[in-house]
């Protein structure tokens, strides 16, 4: 299986800081990466496919880059409502589409 | 407006049994392939099962690979998990989530989900 590790773990940051998680696969996922965001209580919802593409209602402030085995989610201009964990997904290995251990981001 | 919405969680004991069901609406719920994805508490996400549109497709996570049933019906917009000789860590919210596709079916990603129904194997 393919193995998704996240750093860190957990942050805080303030309102209007620009903060990147980073995603790292065991293996060339090319673009096949997806991040989602979970607020606590809530379902998940997703916000980048295909590493880079925003999914249709997301704020822009979110932002995905990277191929094969690095990839990063960049949230610029940081707001309140933005506090979660946040999770990557590769779709390389379908149907088997492992998440990463989640990265929890605090707004101070 | 697309909406899934899961049934059927609850307390259970060691080695019994429960059938979790969602029920989905606003959208043709045969033209998509279904999952379901679990979330034991305080802990990440994980990936149970999936069936294909048409459920000629069906795959399962070794961890619950011949004890989950996954299965739907397009007549009745459900989607289905049968789960047997349930253990301590089948502990968990479980969701049903939409498998969605772009650029001609390369890329997959999940872009609905329900609300979730928790699960609790205990005695």
């Amino acid at each position: 299986d393919i193995q998704m590790t996240q750093s860190p773990s957990s942050l805080s940051a303030s309102v209007g800081d620009r903060v990147t998680i980073t995603c790292r696969a065991s293996q060339s996922i090319s673009s096949y990466l997806n991040w989602y965001q979970q607020k606590v209580g809530k379902a998940p919802k997703v916000l980048i496919y295909a590493a880079s593409s925003l999914q249709s209602g997301v704020p822009s402030r979110f932002s995905g880059s990277g191929s094969g085995t690095d990839f990063t989610l960049t949230i610029s201009n940081l707001q309140p409502e933005d506090s979660a964990t946040y999770y990557c997904q590769q779709s390389y290995r379908i149907p088997r589409k492992t998440f990463g251990q989640g990265t929890k981001v605090e707004v101070k | 407006e697309v909406q899934l919405v899961e049934s059927g969680g609850g307390l259970v004991q060691p080695g019994g049994s429960l059938r979790l069901s969602c029920a989905a609406s606003g959208f043709t719920f045969s033209d998509y392939s279904m999952n379901w994805v679990r979330q034991a508490p305080g802990k990440g996400l994980e990936w149970v099962s999936s069936i294909s549109y048409s459920s000629t497709t069906i795959y399962y996570a070794d961890s619950v690979k011949g004890r989950f049933t996954i299965s739907r019906d397009n007549a009745y917009n459900s989607l289905y998990l049968q789960m047997d000789s349930l253990r301590d860590e089948d502990t968990a919210v479980y969701y049903c989530a939409r498998d969605q596709s772009a650029s001609g079916g390369f890329y997959y990603y999940f872009d609905y989900w329900g609300q979730g129904t928790p699960v609790t194997v205990s005695s």
